[in-house]
């Protein structure tokens, strides 16, 4: 059974800080690694994405992957309030047939 | 990125009543999922939308109770039948455009919201 796992949470972290969130998975062919951010009530708005070892920087969000270690994990710098959501890790296998979602972590960022 | 509608957006229904979700893609995708969202939980995967041919459904979902049709690249319902209020959740499609960023990327229509009395 092909599993993806993240800390529920909920992670709080003050204002300015970095935001560490994790993520495991359990399929060492998975090729595709996502995450995904949902606000309450809505559709979750994909972030950042990351397909080799190593990290992946985007403006205040950095993807870090580990395939020894099957470990998928995002930084997010200067937290802001607005970035306080579920984040949901999503691993892919298969050439995009199959798709895990992991049941996300709570961010709180305090002001 | 593609720009996904669905609709309705929101619907209360009747015990023993079906609705049918429409998901429209402003260009051609590849693929096409539909997801299911449960208050608090991840998202679960219902099937995936094959043009021309019938919906490959996930274990615990059958065609009878949801059946899906994709008539076209960019086009599929999802019906859900004779609801019950377990079948209250937000629905979900998602698809991976044909010009996106790789092969496998999915990006998530708004979801449309179903609560069964």
């Amino acid at each position: 059974q092909k599993e993806v796992e993240q800390n529920s949470g909920p992670l709080s972290v003050p204002e300015g800080a970095i935001a560490s969130l994790n993520c495991t998975y359990s399929d060492r062919v998975s090729q595709s690694f996502f995450w995904y951010r949902q606000y309450s009530g809505k559709s979750p708005e994909l972030i950042m994405s990351i397909y080799s070892n190593g990290d992946k920087e985007d403006g205040r969000f950095t993807a870090q992957l580990n395939k020894a270690s099957q470990y998928v994990s995002l930084l997010i710098r200067d937290s802001q309030p607005s970035d306080s959501a579920t984040y949901l890790c999503a691993v892919s296998f298969n050439g995009g047939f199959k798709t895990i979602f992991g049941a996300g972590t709570r961010l709180f960022v305090k002001a | 990125s593609a720009v996904i509608s669905q609709k309705p957006s929101r619907d209360i229904c009747q015990r023993g009543t079906s609705l049918t979700i429409q998901c429209q893609v402003d260009s051609q995708v590849t693929m096409m999922f539909w997801y299911r969202q449960q208050p608090g939980q991840s998202l679960t995967l219902i099937a995936t939308a094959n043009q021309g041919s019938e919906a490959t459904y996930e274990s615990g979902f059958v065609i009878d109770k949801f059946p899906i049709s994709r008539p076209n690249l960019t086009f599929s319902t999802l019906t859900v039948s004779n609801m019950s209020p377990e079948d209250s959740s937000i629905y979900l499609c998602s698809v991976v455009p044909v010009t996106g960023e790789s092969t496998d990327t999915q990006y998530f229509g708004p979801g449309t919201r179903l609560t069964v009395l």
